[in-house]
């Protein structure tokens, strides 16, 4: 059965801190795909990154960076120098190749404080 | 262009009713899938719809859902007899499938669905 696991409910820096959310996943699958989204207050899910399980090569863009671990099924999620604008719930979720049916986890509310 | 649409923003029912809640995908997008969102959890899988091949309801909770889609345009989920627990935000996404380039899923705002 496929899985996500984000074991962080909640997690509370201040404004410039670094931050890292974790995400372990379960799939018998050998090709999938994972997936990071952001669901800021208003409630939109935003899509932040597509990772192929093939391609595990780590990826940065500007303040955000994921680290894609095969050996140990986890594909974390790095903000540098947090901003209240990142604020938000954000998910992990993973898909197989053919329906791109997503199985997320239960989502890390990060609260940045000023 | 046009993102994913859904109707109504916002909809209260009484128990025991039944309610429609209605997604536009974007234009061109083949595949589309419903997602239920029950407050403070992530997202459960629904149903999926791609091009005209039989939908996958595996994520359907009960009879009580359906949904049905026309073609390659608007889906409408259906929730007969509607029960407290069906209280969620009801999320459609819609992706493109085109023979074997597949894009990411973009999500519409959701149906907020309040059973009193």
């Amino acid at each position: 059965a496929q899985k996500v696991t984000q074991a962080q409910t909640e997690i509370s820096v201040v404004e410039k801190e670094d931050v890292t959310l974790d995400c372990v996943y379960e799939t018998r699958d050998t090709t999938y795909y994972l997936f990071w989204y952001k669901q800021p207050p208003s409630g939109e899910l935003v899509f932040l990154i597509r990772r192929n399980s093939f391609d595990e090569q780590n990826e940065i863009s500007g303040r955000y960076s994921w680290n894609f671990q095969k050996s140990t099924s986890s594909f974390n999620f790095t903000i540098t120098a947090s901003q209240v604008v990142d604020s938000a719930v954000y998910f992990c979720a993973l898909s197989d190749i053919d329906t791109d049916k997503l199985i997320f986890g239960t989502g890390t509310r990060l609260q940045v404080f000023p | 262009g046009a993102g994913v649409s859904q109707s109504p923003s916002n909809k209260v029912t009484e128990k025991g009713k039944d309610v429609e809640l209605r997604c536009d995908p974007i234009s061109g997008h083949t595949a589309l899938y419903w997602y239920r969102q029950r407050l403070g959890q992530g997202l459960e899988f629904l149903i999926y719809f791609q091009g005209n091949s039989a939908p996958d309801k595996s994520g359907l909770p009960s009879d009580r859902f359906s949904a049905e889609r026309t073609g390659e345009s608007v889906s409408t989920l259906t929730i007969q007899r509607t029960q407290q627990e069906d209280s969620a935000v009801y999320l459609c996404a819609s992706r493109e499938v085109a023979g074997t380039y597949t894009d990411t899923q973009y999500f519409g705002p959701g149906t907020r669905l309040t059973v009193l």
